[in-house]
C-alpha cells in the first residue's frame, strides 16, 4: 500500500506568517495528490488538486508543488480562517490514503 | 448548488451491519462526469478512504476493507448507499459521503456534513 506521511503533525504560527506543510509518499505517485482542509467540526474541503491545481473558490494564498514523492502546500500569508487541520490524499492507487494531518494553531 | 446528505442509524451493535445513505440534491447522479465516494474518520484521528461508485453500479472498494464493505446506487432516489458488515467498535466514526471528480486522480469536490455512527452493545 501507498502510504503518505505528513510533516509537521503540528505547526504554531502567527497571522501573515507563510507556511509550508510537506507530504512524502513511501513510492512514487506521479502529481497524484490533493490537499485538503477541516475546520474543526466540519467536513474537509478542497483546496488543491493533483499537487498544484487550485480548487475553484479557494484564496490565491494557498499553493501546491511537487512531483514524484515529496510534495508542499503553501499559505503564502496566514489568515485568521486558515487556522485549521490540513491532509493530503494520494489517488495513485485505489487505496487513496490521506496522510495523518497537519494542525495549524494560533501563536 | 449540489449538497449531499448522509442518513442512517447513529449507533449499530458489534457483529452487526452498518447502513448509511447518501442523498444528493442540486445535480443528477447519472451525470457521467462523478464518482460518488465515502470516506470516514474515526474520532479525533485522520481521514480514510472507503471506496466509491459509479451511477451504473460500478465499484471501487479500499483494498482493506473490500470483505467488508458493499455500495449500492439508486438512480430513481439521487442517492448511494453504504453497507458495512461485521461492525466492532473500530468502527466507529463519523462517516461522509463525497462527490468524486472523474477527472484523473482529482480530489472529492463536495462532501456532506458527516454522520456519527458508534458501535456498541
Amino acid at each position: 500500500d501507498i502510504q503518505v506521511t505528513q510533516s509537521p503533525s503540528f505547526l504554531s504560527a502567527s497571522v501573515g506568517d507563510r507556511v509550508s506543510i510537506t507530504c512524502r509518499a513511501n513510492q512514487t505517485i506521479s502529481i497524484y495528490l490533493n490537499w485538503y482542509q477541516q475546520i474543526s467540526g466540519r467536513a474537509p474541503s478542497l483546496l488543491i488538486n493533483v499537487a498544484s491545481s487550485l480548487q475553484s473558490g479557494v484564496p490565491s494564498r494557498f499553493s501546491g508543488s511537487g512531483s514524484g514523492t515529496d510534495f508542499t502546500l503553501t499559505i503564502s500569508s496566514l489568515q485568521p480562517e486558515d487556522f485549521a487541520t490540513y491532509y493530503c490524499q494520494q489517488t495513485y492507487d485505489m487505496s487513496r490514503t490521506f496522510g495523518g494531518g497537519t494542525k495549524v494553531e494560533i501563536k | 448548488q449540489v449538497q449531499l446528505q448522509e442518513s442512517g442509524p447513529g449507533l449499530v451493535k458489534p457483529s452487526q451491519t452498518l447502513s448509511l445513505t447518501c442523498s444528493v440534491t442540486g445535480a443528477s447522479i447519472t451525470n457521467g462526469g462523478f464518482y460518488w465516494g465515502w470516506i470516514r474518520q474515526h474520532p479525533g484521528k485522520g481521514l480514510e478512504w472507503l471506496g466509491y461508485i459509479y451511477f451504473t453500479g460500478s465499484t471501487h472498494y479500499n483494498p482493506s476493507l473490500t470483505s467488508r464493505v458493499l455500495m449500492s446506487v439508486d438512480t430513481s432516489k439521487n442517492q448511494f448507499s453504504l453497507k458495512l458488515s461485521s461492525v466492532t467498535a473500530a468502527d466507529t466514526a463519523v462517516y461522509y459521503c463525497a462527490r468524486v471528480p472523474r477527472l484523473s486522480g482529482y480530489g472529492l469536490d463536495v462532501w456532506g456534513q458527516g454522520t456519527t455512527v458508534g458501535v456498541s452493545s
